[in-house]
């Protein structure tokens, strides 16, 4: 069974901090990531994508990958009280070929105005 | 920008009965998908479909499932007799190509009493 694990929080940050995510993974083979942020009620919005090992940012938003360690991890930075949600790590699994999307359960961000 | 759309965005049934929920991916998508997520857990990946047919299924996919492509716009998902544990929300998904970004339509809200 290949899993995804993050830290289901909550996490507070205060209005202007930097917010830190971190997710692992245990397949070694999964070349693809993706954090996707949900609001209560919604569906997954996608915040970013990375392929590749070390950082990748986009605006407030970095995305960080080692796949040595298995590890993936977003940072929000300035952080606004319109980032608070839950913010879920997807790996792309591959099974003879076919992809699906593995999910973690998600980390409940909360930015304290 | 393009999206995914889904049909209805709520549902209440009652057990036994059949639902179909419905989805147009994104025009030029190629990967379609159906997801769930039980109120409070994470996302589950149900069924993908590439070429007019199932490339993989999870093992909730039982014979109560089964997905449909009927025409080049729609994708369905069926319940032929729903149990109360199928109530969820039911999120499909569609992607260009392989290790591409899978987007989200806004969900179906199924509720079975």
């Amino acid at each position: 069974q290949k899993e995804v694990e993050q830290n289901s929080g909550p996490l507070s940050v205060p209005e202007g901090a930097i917010a830190s995510l971190n997710c692992t993974y245990s397949d070694r083979g999964s070349q693809s990531f993706f954090w996707y942020r949900q609001y209560s009620g919604k569906s997954p919005e996608l915040i970013m994508s990375i392929y590749s090992n070390g950082d990748k940012e986009d605006g407030r938003f970095t995305a960080q990958l080692n796949k040595a360690s298995q590890y993936v991890s977003l940072l929000i930075r300035d952080s606004q009280p319109s980032d608070s949600a839950t913010y879920l790590c997807a790996v792309n699994v591959v099974n003879f070929g076919n992809e699906k999307l593995t999910f973690g359960t998600g980390t409940r961000l909360t930015i304290i105005p | 920008e393009p999206e995914v759309t889904q049909t209805p965005s709520h549902q209440v049934t009652q057990m036994g009965q059949e639902v179909i929920l419905r989805c147009v991916p994104i025009s030029n998508h190629l990967y379609f998908y159906w997801y769930r997520q039980i109120l409070g857990q994470k996302v589950e990946f149900l069924v993908s479909f590439y070429n007019n047919e199932i490339s993989e299924k999870s093992e909730i996919f039982d014979d109560q499932f089964s997905v449909e492509r009927p025409d080049g716009s729609n994708f369905t998902l069926k319940i032929r007799s729903t149990k109360l544990e199928d109530s969820a929300m039911y999120f499909c998904a569609s992607k260009l190509g392989r290790q591409e970004t899978q987007y989200f339509g806004p969900g179906t809200r199924l509720l079975v009493l």
